[in-house]
């Protein structure tokens, strides 16, 4: 069965040094999304991103995240100056389409921990 | 803003109880979506809600849409150890509004 895959699995950083979070979505879908899950808190939608652009994104994902899809497979997220609380699980998801009975695909996600 | 709360934020059961977990919002969402969340994974969807008081059933699981759209409940029958999880209610539009969660621990 088709699954999304994230790496690395887990990534310890300095505070203000840049992390890229990568993600592989399911191959035919066309939508993609970063959330993230801040210990003991809700799951967080960050953006969205489709045909090469952001559709939409939160109040949380500020000037210091850029999203990328550099290739046909890959779909990335950057932290450029991470901040300590930053630190979460970050979660790629994908669909083959949007709306609101589609269903979003996640994969295991990121544990990002700045110190 | 839409806020999803979740009740209870824990449950801790024995293996053969009953139990409901509820996700209210003051906002209407045009579908709500379960989801089943294990440590070190990511949220796997259950069901999808669309329709005002919609019942869907999963084997032992029973999920309700409120009439107005803005409630939802999932009933567990007979719980399993296997049930243990974090279980989150999405409200469903462009992206994904996540409730509170509710951590359920079933004890064998």
């Amino acid at each position: 069965e088709p699954e999304v895959t994230q790496t690395p699995s887990h990534q310890v950083t300095q505070m203000g040094q840049e992390v890229i979070l990568r993600c592989v979505p399911i191959s035919n879908h066309l939508y993609f999304y970063w959330y993230r899950q801040i210990l003991g808190q809700k799951v967080e939608f960050l953006v969205s991103f489709y045909n090469n652009e952001i559709s939409e994104k939160s109040e949380i994902f500020d000037d210091q995240f850029s999203v990328e899809r550099p290739d046909g497979s890959n779909f990335t997220l950057k932290i450029r100056s991470t901040k300590l609380e930053d630190s979460a699980m970050y979660f790629c998801a994908s669909s083959e389409s949007s709306g609101s009975q589609e269903t979003q695909y996640f994969g295991p996600g990121t544990r990002l921990l700045v110190l | 803003t839409q806020l999803l709360e979740q009740s209870p934020q824990f449950l801790s059961i024995q293996e053969g109880e009953n139990l409901t977990v509820y996700c209210n919002s003051s906002s209407v969402f045009s579908s709500l979506q379960w989801y089943r969340q294990e440590p070190g994974e990511g949220p796997v969807l259950l069901v999808t809600v669309v329709t005002g008081g919609e019942v869907k059933k999963l084997k032992r699981l029973t999920f309700q849409f409120g009439d107005a759209r803005k409630d939802s409940s999932l009933h567990i029958t007979a719980a399993q150890p296997g049930d243990t999880g974090l279980y989150l209610c999405a409200g469903a539009t462009n992206k994904l509004i996540f409730g509170t969660g509710t951590l359920l621990a079933v004890q064998p």
